[in-house]
């Protein structure tokens, strides 16, 4: 039930593109993306609800195909405040649990 | 606006001892939630509540955890008798919505826990 995401880790230089799959074997109701840095609390980025929308935040965004039930984040000219551990959170029906993924960890460097 | 507080940052125990901690939402917030997260994983559902109510603990162990939200004053997650499985990094996060809603969780710090 746990959501899959993809790479595990990626190591990229700051301006370079990364993209974070997240798939799931359940139908999906949404899909949540978090940030974390080593030791401090998750902060949220964004929330894709069902019907295949697409969202941005900055030069982060992030896609949801139901049909697939996977969604992907999408981060351009990445910069080295973009390091930490992104965590995709699913949630099966409209119950407000959301079963997290193990996490992608991703390292900028200069 | 104060995030969400959680307390001690750090709690360091002997196997046995019970371990308190404690979470006060972001203010306007009712609704809380609790999860644990060991190193490099993701974070693991233990369960929902409202003021003075349990809404979801599918995800505490049966026994030694349990969880409360009064009326008045934080959230407390309590652990009896820790086990060194215990140590992990215990997260809290509020949200202004109820169930069935969907929206952004607000994470407190975390709170650290080591049973030696």
């Amino acid at each position: 039930q746990q959501p899959v995401q993809s790479p595990q880790a990626v190591i990229l230089r700051e301006g370079e593109d990364a993209v974070i799959n997240c798939s799931s074997s359940k139908a999906l109701y949404s899909v949540h993306w978090y940030r974390q840095k080593h030791g401090e609390a998750p902060v949220f980025l964004m929330i894709l609800l069902k019907g295949g929308e697409q969202k941005g935040h900055e030069k982060i965004s992030a896609s949801f195909n139901e049909k697939k039930q996977q969604s992907s984040l999408y981060l351009t000219a990445s910069q080295l405040s973009y390091s930490g551990t992104y965590f995709c959170g699913t949630e099966i029906g409209s119950n407000y649990q959301l079963i997290w993924g193990a996490g992608t960890k991703l390292i900028i460097k200069p | 606006n104060a995030g969400v507080m959680q307390n001690p940052r750090h709690l360091v125990r002997r196997r046995g001892q019970e371990a308190r901690l404690r979470c006060s939402p972001m203010k306007g917030h009712s609704h809380v939630y609790w999860y644990r997260q060991l190193p490099e994983e993701g974070l693991k559902f233990m369960v929902y509540l409202q003021k003075e109510n349990i809404i979801d603990e599918s995800g505490m162990p049966k026994e030694r955890f349990s969880a409360e939200f009064p009326k008045e004053g934080p959230s407390i997650l309590r652990i009896q008798q820790v086990v060194r499985g215990d140590s992990a990094a215990y997260f809290c996060a509020s949200s202004p919505l109820g169930q069935g809603a969907t929206g952004e969780l607000f994470f407190g710090e975390g709170s650290r826990l080591t049973v030696l």
